[in-house]
């Protein structure tokens, strides 16, 4: 079966640009998750979603950042405009309806703002 | 105080030794638990899930104290290829909250 799937694994641009990153859940969740990892702060919850729809953006650090989910098979987080400081690693993660079930992690995006 | 937290480590143990890592949490409310293991520029993986009663998987054993509040896991003849950063997870209802991670290094 297939996993979370992220594109694109790398992303090197300079600061000021638009950055996307996008998100394919596992068939079948429902919740989707975007956690942001850095050395100095660990995985931090963005925002997540229950059935395309924002339930929690309370992480997402400010209005540069944005998050949506069209459909139940696609989500993207846009950047605009980017910074050096929004170099991290973007993992994006999904689970199935019980709350009891745990999250699967794609591979995640590495991104570097120079 | 934060949700749920982790001694940090590092915890460098030779070989075959016994480790174990302990995690508290501080919502009462909390439904699940789990640990995860992280490999270094790689994505979270479940490791196993934490039930009440304990269970074990193979060298891997968990523990779950609602009462106090803290889960544990306990690696036995533990491995080179053991060395991670190992994460506490709680799940809230709708949401996860993980732990900093607990970094191991095994040594030969």
């Amino acid at each position: 079966d297939a996993g979370v799937i992220q594109s694109p694994r790398h992303e090197v641009t300079e600061m000021g640009q638009e950055v996307t990153l996008r998100c394919k859940p596992i068939s079948g969740h429902d919740y989707l998750f975007w956690y942001r990892q850095t050395m100095m702060r660990g995985l931090e919850l963005l925002i997540y979603f229950n059935n395309n729809v924002p339930i929690d953006d309370s992480g997402m650090p400010e209005d540069r950042f944005s998050a949506k989910m069209p459909n139940a098979s696609f989500s993207t987080l846009k950047i605009q405009p980017s910074e050096p400081r929004d170099s991290a690693v973007y993992f994006c993660a999904s689970r199935p309806t019980d709350s009891n079930q745990p999250q699967h992690f794609g591979d995640g995006t590495r991104l570097s703002i120079l | 105080r934060k949700e749920v937290e982790q001694d940090p480590g590092p915890f460098n143990v030779p070989e075959g030794a016994t480790v174990a890592f302990n995690c508290t949490y501080s919502n009462s409310a909390s439904q699940s638990f789990f640990w995860y293991r992280q490999d270094c520029r790689k994505e979270p993986k479940l490791l196993m899930s934490v039930y009440s009663s304990g269970n074990e998987d193979g060298r891997f054993t968990a523990q779950l104290n609602r009462a106090s509040q803290y889960i544990s896991l306990l690696i036995r003849d533990s491995k080179l290829s053991d060395s991670a950063t190992y994460l506490c997870v709680v799940n809230m209802f709708t949401d996860m909250r993980f732990g900093a991670g607990t970094r191991l290094t095994v040594k030969p």
